[in-house]
């Protein structure tokens, strides 16, 4: 299986903060990645695929680079909103696997 | 709109079976996979497997290769889950989700079924 490691696993920023959350593939996936934002008690949301394609609705502030086997998230400037858990998959090969996560909680 | 509406929370003794539905609305039922996720409490995301809501084609993790079962029913737009052999280890929350393509991030998921796996 290929392992999918997050960093960092807790990050804390304020309003208005520049994030950025790594994804790193134990093999390449090609642009085969997605990220999600999960929220206590809600199933999660699709932000990007193809490594860096927003997802309709999803805000600009989100984008993704990537190929490979090293992906980032960025959020250009952090919303109230925006506090949440990230997770990035891979969708190159079965079995689909998920980072460990990146909470992103208020300083 | 575009839905998946899941069955309600399941409390199962260990050895005994669980099935979850995923009720599908708003969109071609059968051009679409769908993908079973489970989550463990305060843990990250796991793939389970896929199904063609069309041609029931499916894909499993080994993990569960042999204790899942997934099926569908077109007339109903609902696809099902079946996880046999429970252990207390399978608590988790359930979730279904769907892909536009074949290899595709999920964009449309289910709210979750919480099944408790407990003696």
């Amino acid at each position: 299986d290929i392992q999918m490691t997050q960093s960092p696993s807790t990050l804390s920023a304020s309003v208005g903060d520049r994030v950025t959350i790594t994804c790193r593939a134990s093999q390449s996936i090609s642009r085969r990645l997605a990220w999600y934002q999960q929220k206590p008690g809600k199933a999660p949301k699709l932000l990007i695929y193809d490594a860096s394609t927003l997802e309709s609705g999803v805000p600009s502030r989100f984008s993704g680079s990537g190929s490979g086997t090293e992906f980032t998230l960025t959020i250009s400037s952090l919303q109230p909103d925006d506090f949440a858990r990230y997770f990035c998959q891979h969708y190159n090969v079965y079995p689909w696997t998920f980072g460990q996560g990146t909470k992103v909680e208020i300083k | 709109q575009v839905q998946l509406v899941q069955s309600g929370a399941e409390v199962k003794k260990p050895g005994a079976s669980v099935r979850v539905s995923c009720k599908a609305s708003g969109y071609s039922f059968a051009t679409y996979d769908i993908h079973w996720v489970r989550q463990a409490p305060g843990e990250s995301l796991e793939w389970l497997g896929k199904i063609h809501a069309g041609t029931s084609n499916t894909k499993f993790s080994p993990k569960f290769q042999g204790r899942l079962t997934f099926s569908r029913d077109t007339s109903a737009t609902t696809a099902y889950m079946e996880l046999s052999s429970l252990r207390s280890e399978d608590t988790a929350i359930y979730y279904c989700a769907r892909t536009p393509g074949t290899l595709d991030g999920f964009d449309i998921w289910g709210q979750g079924t919480m099944v408790t796996v407990s003696s």
